[in-house]
């Protein structure tokens, strides 16, 4: 079992650019979160969904952010037109029902 | 809403000591799930230890256990024994049961434990 894998790990993008994260969860798990860590903000919740369907995004800022669940084994975080506050470790996570959420190793993204 | 709440930003110990971190939360589900997590130096965050709440039982794995206090919606995190290699940010985290729908973790803002020679 290798864990959730985050593909970057650093990712440096100019201004105005676009940024696309990947996750691959544990297998078998229904569930796939994604968070963002900040040293002001905390741990945010961004997302999630369960058996590959959208379920709560009540954390995702509305107008340059979006995730998809396109299969089983991966999910993409996508920021259009990024900027500085941006800047951010991304974890996606993964869980079965009811248990505990196993995190992947973060997507440390830059935005300059 | 839910929510969760570590008041210690920080905390130093002596090794071989023992440390109890506090965590509250708010929750209006029946049925929930407590978490404590561990971010080492790197910023992997790992798993420790969970406590389900309808069990009474305290939840305990190697050095870790758990204060359970379901009536003042507390959940304390002991370390016994610490070693140097226990210095991180421990998180609390909460998430509702499948069926409650809110699946989510809602994180404490972490405690900085600091473990000295």
């Amino acid at each position: 079992n290798a864990g959730v894998i985050q593909t970057p790990r650093h990712k440096v993008t100019g201004k105005g650019q676009e940024a696309t994260l990947w996750c691959e969860p544990i297998s078998g798990h229904s569930a796939v979160f994604w968070y963002r860590q900040t040293i002001v903000q905390g741990l945010e919740f961004l997302t999630y969904f369960r058996n590959q369907a959208p379920i709560d995004d009540s954390g995702m800022p509305k107008e340059r952010f979006s995730a998809q669940m396109p299969n089983q084994s991966h999910s993409t975080l996508k920021i259009q037109s990024t900027q500085p506050q941006d800047s951010a470790v991304y974890l996606c996570a993964s869980s079965s029902t009811n248990t505990e959420v196993f995190f992947g190793k973060g997507t440390r993204l830059t935005v300059v | 809403a839910q929510k969760v709440t570590q008041t210690q930003t920080s905390i130093s110990v002596v090794e071989k000591t023992t440390v109890t971190m506090d965590c509250v939360y708010e929750t209006r589900d029946s049925s929930y799930f407590l978490f404590w997590y561990k971010q080492t130096a790197s910023g992997e965050i790992v798993f420790l230890i969970r406590q389900d709440s309808y069990k009474k039982e305290n939840a305990t794995v190697g050095h870790y256990s758990l204060n359970f206090q379901k009536p003042k919606s507390s959940i304390g995190l002991i370390i016994t024994a610490t070693q140097i290699e226990d210095s991180a940010v421990y998180f609390c985290a909460m998430r509702g049961a499948a069926s409650s729908g809110s699946w989510q973790l809602i994180f404490g803002s972490g405690t900085q434990l600091t473990v000295m020679p």
